[in-house]
């Protein structure tokens, strides 16, 4: 199986503050990556697919990038509606495997 | 608009068996596979498998073969998960989601059912 390790496991940044999440695959991917995030209480919902392309409705201030074994997601001005925690997944082979997670708080 | 509403919370005993339900709307439910993701309490997210909505044929990931069953009541455009000789760590929100076929991501997720095992 695919091993996903999320880093920071638990961020906090001021508002406007750019920030990074990290996501780390135990071999390539090929780029098939999906974002999630999920708020309290609530079901995932889907931020990026496939890296990098937005998904209908999604700010822009998400963004992804990566490849290989590394991937990234940006929030280029955090806002206080994005406390939660992000999840990744890889969709390259079965089984699907989620990251660990990265709580983001609001300082 | 497209929905997926799952069943209500659920408490049962260990070595009792229990069927929650994934009703989707909005959208034919046979041209797009069921998935389903298993999330314990304060844990992170585990995919469970799926089952092909049109032809009805599941497949799970191997933690969760043996106990776990993926059903469809197609007419009613519902999707189904039972669980059987439960546990006390198949305690978890269990959710539905549906994976779109363009893009191969699960853009809509069910709200999720909680599932509390204790004696």
């Amino acid at each position: 199986d695919i091993q996903m390790t999320q880093s920071p496991s638990f961020l906090s940044a001021s508002v406007g503050e750019r920030v990074t999440l990290s996501c780390k695959a135990s071999q390539n991917i090929n780029k098939y990556l999906d974002w999630y995030q999920q708020k309290l209480g609530e079901a995932p919902k889907l931020l990026i697919y496939n890296t990098n392309n937005l998904h209908t409705g999604i700010p822009s201030r998400f963004s992804g990038s990566g490849s290989g074994t590394d991937y990234t997601l940006t929030i280029s001005s955090l806002q206080p509606e994005d406390v939660a925690t992000y999840f990744c997944l890889q969709r390259n082979s079965w089984p699907l495997t989620f990251g660990s997670g990265t709580k983001l708080e609001i300082k | 608009q497209i929905q997926l509403v799952q069943s209500g919370p659920e408490l049962k005993k260990p070595g009792e068996s229990v069927k929650i339900s994934c009703k989707a709307s909005g959208y034919t439910f046979t041209d797009y596979a069921m998935h389903w993701v298993k999330q314990a309490p304060g844990k992170g997210l585990k995919w469970m498998g799926w089952i092909n909505t049109y032809t009805g044929k599941p497949t799970y990931a191997d933690d969760f073969k043996g106990r776990f069953v993926f059903s469809l009541e197609a007419s009613a455009s519902t999707a189904n998960l039972q669980i059987s000789n439960l546990k006390n760590e198949d305690t978890a929100t269990y959710f539905c989601a549906r994976l779109d076929t363009t893009d191969y991501c699960f853009d809509y997720w069910g709200q999720g059912v909680m599932v509390t095992v204790s004696s």
